[in-house]
């Protein structure tokens, strides 16, 4: 089993701070993506990285795949009330050739105060 | 716009009663879903993969004769909670992507409730 060990579990902060999300394996990942999920609602995919080193930046979000494609990280700048939800992390294994299934970190639940 | 439509998005009735859920891809067709399931502040845990014109491949531990899943079409997949009882309360959440090199977009999942 690949599991995703996803830290810390929960997160607050105040308005401004910056903060890291991580999520660690001992397995590889064809690719990992990131997602917010606000309550009652389905996780809304925020960015997928697939090559090792990878960097990507939305906005004040900056997400980091390791060079050995066993982990990541996001990174929020000045974070914001509108920043609160559920971060999950969740790597890409491939099924045999057909859609791949996704592995879920446990989450982490960001709570930014004003 | 919405990628996947899952209805209905809340069911609250009496244990023992089967509820079907309806999961459907509105942008493209989708011979793989996959549906989930959620407990309160915690994260998604697969419960079975949903293939077009086949069986279900289901995760270890999940009890397919008590969750059935029917992916009749390329378009909907169906996942009825047989005969459910109160510790099958959850959120239940199904995903479609349009190729392995693609991601998963979720529905809005439906909160179940059972008295």
């Amino acid at each position: 089993t690949q599991l995703l060990e996803q830290s810390p579990q929960f997160l607050s902060i105040q308005e401004g701070e910056n903060l890291t999300v991580y999520c660690n394996s001992s397995s590889v990942f064809s690719s990992l993506q990131w997602y917010r999920q606000e309550p009652g609602e389905g996780p809304v995919l925020l960015v997928t990285v697939v090559t090792g080193g990878e960097v990507k930046k939305l906005k004040r979000l900056t997400f980091q795949f390791g060079d050995a494609r066993k982990d990541s990280s996001l990174h929020i700048t000045a974070a914001q009330p509108g920043d609160t939800g559920l971060y999950l992390c969740a790597g890409a294994r491939d099924s045999g050739g057909s859609n791949y299934k996704l592995t879920f970190g446990k989450g982490t639940l960001l709570t930014v105060n004003p | 716009g919405a990628v996947v439509s899952q209805h209905p998005s809340r069911v609250i009735c009496k244990s023992g009663t089967s509820v079907k859920i309806e999961c459907r891809s509105l942008d493209f067709q989708a011979t793989t879903m996959f549906w989930y399931r959620q407990f309160p502040k915690q994260s998604l845990m697969l419960m079975a993969t949903s293939n077009e014109g086949s069986k279900a491949t289901y995760e270890q531990g999940v009890e397919k004769d008590k969750f059935l899943i029917n992916h009749a079409s390329l378009t909907l997949s169906t996942l009825t909670v047989t005969s459910a009882h109160p510790e099958d309360s959850s959120f239940y959440i199904c995903s479609v992507s349009p190729d392995t090199n693609q991601p998963q977009h979720f529905g809005d999942g439906t909160r179940l409730s059972i008295l």
